[in-house]
């Protein structure tokens, strides 16, 4: 069973600034099949990322994965007021888990 | 519009059961694999259950294994989860979602998301 450890727990910054979470795998993830979803207090999540890097449909540009192996991160490149959310990696391809989640808050 | 719609929540004592059902729209149905994901109050995601679009692979988390079953009827565009033995740690929010990709070989991402059916384990 593979355990993912995202980090930092929380992130404070403010709007326009760039935001860097963090996802490391207990053991390597094969074929990149990692993904990123973000959370907003009362909604499902939404899917960002997949395969490690590539966005998900309407997923604006300044949302960027990358990373492979057991270590993955996403980026956002400059952060807008609804990119205030938790954000959530996840292994699939064999038994699917989640990472514990990573909060950006508005500094 | 693709749509995920859960129903079947609500209290049940422990040690009960209850049967969760979400019907899809939008898409065809069994071209794709789905999921249960939960989401216990204030807690992260944690997946608990997978289909593959024929019914041919079926997965579960280790801490439902043995007390849950996944199900899915393609004619009625619908995925179920029986959940037997009802457990406190159960109390969560089951939301059902789709998998990414055409008939997969693997589970893939999760596309799309009901809104979720909150499950309460009380007595």
């Amino acid at each position: 069973e593979i355990v993912l450890t995202q980090s930092p727990g929380t992130l404070s910054l403010s709007p326009g600034e760039r935001a860097t979470l963090s996802c490391r795998a207990s053991q390597s993830v094969s074929s990149s099949y990692l993904a990123w979803y973000q959370q907003k207090p009362g909604q499902a999540p939404r899917l960002l990322i997949y395969g490690a890097s590539s966005r998900a449909t309407g997923i604006p540009d300044r949302f960027s994965g990358s990373g492979s192996g057991t270590d993955f991160t996403l980026t956002i490149s400059r952060l807008e007021p609804e990119d205030f959310a938790v954000y959530y990696c996840q292994q699939y391809g064999s038994s699917p888990a989640f990472g514990g989640g990573t909060k950006v808050e508005i500094k | 519009e693709v749509q995920l719609v859960e129903s079947g929540g609500g209290l049940v004592q422990p040690g009960r059961s209850l049967r969760l059902s979400c019907a899809a729209s939008g898409f065809t149905f069994d071209d794709y694999a789905m999921h249960w994901v939960r989401q216990a109050p204030g807690k992260g995601l944690e997946w608990v259950s997978g289909i593959s679009w024929n019914s041919g692979s079926i997965g579960y988390a280790d801490s439902v294994k043995g007390r849950f079953t996944i199900s899915r009827d393609n004619a009625k565009n619908s995925l179920y989860l029986q959940m037997n033995s009802l457990r406190a740690e159960d109390t969560a929010l089951y939301y059902c979602a789709k998998d990414a990709r055409i008939a997969a070989r693997h589970w893939d991402a999760f596309d799309i998301w009901g809104q979720g059916t909150m499950v309460t384990v009380s007595s």
